[in-house]
């Protein structure tokens, strides 16, 4: 199975400043199609989780402009270019490339 | 709009058999995968298990294969998952979500369910 680690579990951020989530997974997610078949959600508190990346680096409809999905084969990266305080809940990273799909343990976004 | 709702949830004896629903509306259902994920009480997420959009595939968790059997009826836009030999460690809201792409695109799960607690306890 393929082993997804995040990096940090918990993220205190100031409203206004960045934050970055990190994902590693233990083989590479790239397709022949050029596509990483890696997945951000986010789970804010009390609701269900909701798709912010797909494909990589692939923003979802209606997801600000603020939340960028980076990285290939192994290596991973959730951006938030400024925190606003609805960005608080857990941020999970998953990869859909082979079954069992897997997520990462989560990463808590504190303000 | 899309949705999706879980129902079926309860308390059950370790052993004994739960099955759940997951009626979906406001997309042509027959064309996407439909997923299980599962969160237990203040732990992290958990995918469950895979319905193909044809009905040709089936994958599972290895926590759950052999226990857990997934179907659909497209005739009714409802998946259902099957829960034998339950398990104290089964405890867990049980969310249903839909693929972000169809036809197998496992390229994420772009609508969810509000999710239903299922309790296995003596």
């Amino acid at each position: 199975d393929i082993v997804m680690t995040q990096s940090p579990l918990s993220l205190p951020v100031t409203p206004g400043e960045p934050a970055s989530i990190s994902c590693k997974s233990s083989q590479s997610l790239l397709r022949d199609s050029g596509y990483n078949y890696l997945d951000w959600y986010l789970q804010k508190p009390g609701q269900s989780p909701q798709l912010l990346i797909h494909l990589g680096s692939d923003r979802t409809s209606g997801v600000p402009g603020r939340f960028s999905g980076s990285g290939s084969g192994t290596d991973f990266t959730l951006k938030i270019s400024r925190v606003e305080a609805e960005d608080v809940g857990v941020y999970y990273c998953m990869q859909t490339l082979q079954s069992p799909f897997t997520f990462g343990r989560g990463t808590r976004l504190e303000i | 709009q899309v949705q999706l709702v879980e129902s079926g949830g309860g308390v059950v004896q370790p052993g004994r058999s739960l099955r759940l629903s997951c009626a979906a509306s406001g997309f042509t259902f027959s064309l996407y995968d439909i997923h299980w994920v599962r969160q237990a009480p203040g732990k992290g997420l958990e995918w469950v298990a895979l319905m193909s959009f044809d009905g040709s595939e089936r994958h599972f968790a290895d926590s759950v294969r052999g226990r857990f059997t997934v179907s659909r009826d497209n005739s009714k836009n409802t998946v259902y998952l099957v829960m034998d030999n339950l398990r104290v460690e089964d405890t867990a809201v049980y969310y249903c979500a839909k693929d972000a792409l169809p036809a197998a695109g496992r390229s994420g799960f772009d609508y969810w369910g509000q999710g239903t607690l299922v309790t296995v306890s003596s």
